[in-house]
């Protein structure tokens, strides 16, 4: 499987900031997804984004596959976006994710 | 819809005894994966079903761990003997076709004293 690596580690926001995520794979992906665990455990699916850019809400997520990254966007930052944010390329069979390691999120009141 | 269902959510046990994990996935998807979170080592890929058949169970990591999918409704991950080392959060998740998009389970935390 690919290595995936995520930047930054840790971030710390006031709320109503912006923030990029960034997750750079080693090599080419056809299965890219962002994942967001919250404070409880639960991991929820954000994105599934190979390539190109899609958005909802108050996030947006950007692949460049040719270049082997994506970015995710966060705008207006709101203390329930805390949390860490994952992303999984392809890995673990050709089915599977691998995950980087996570950039964890604490968004400030 | 329900979503992957867990059980059970949270557990304690005592080292050397057996634990079952147990998973229903999404009605309708042909893909199982039980992952496991720890600290120090992330996200695991441990085991994968297709069709009820599993794929790559090249993550479980020995022979004490083992994995089933008698149905396409239910699928087992079990732990016998349970070591310390082996206390993390365990994920079921769930895909429609391969290299789709993956809906976890709220986790099972399991704990071996």
């Amino acid at each position: 499987g690919i290595q995936v690596e995520q930047s930054p580690p840790d971030l710390i926001l006031q709320e109503g900031a912006n923030s990029t995520l960034r997750c750079n794979f080693s090599d080419s992906v056809n299965n890219l997804q962002w994942f967001h665990q919250n404070p409880w455990g639960q991991l929820i699916n954000l994105f599934y984004i190979p390539s190109g850019t899609k958005q909802n809400g108050r996030l947006s997520a950007t692949t460049v596959a040719t270049e082997r990254y994506s970015l995710l966007y966060i705008s207006s930052s709101q203390t329930t976006d805390s949390g860490v944010y994952f992303c999984g390329g392809p890995g673990g069979g050709a089915d599977g994710l691998t995950f980087g390691k996570g950039t964890h999120l604490i968004i400030q009141p | 819809d329900a979503g992957v269902i867990q059980s059970p959510r949270h557990e304690v046990t005592e080292m050397g005894q057996e634990v079952t994990l147990r998973c229903k996935p999404i009605s309708g998807h042909d893909y199982l994966f039980w992952y496991r979170q720890t600290m120090m080592r992330g996200l695991e890929l441990l085991i994968y079903f297709n069709n009820n058949v599993p794929i790559d169970d090249s993550g479980m990591p020995e022979d004490r761990f083992s994995a089933k999918m008698p149905n396409a409704s239910f699928s087992t991950l079990k732990i016998q003997p349970s070591e310390p080392r082996d206390s993390a959060v365990y994920f079921c998740a769930s895909s429609l076709g391969g290299g789709n998009t993956i809906y976890f389970g709220e986790g099972s935390w399991l704990t071996v004293v």
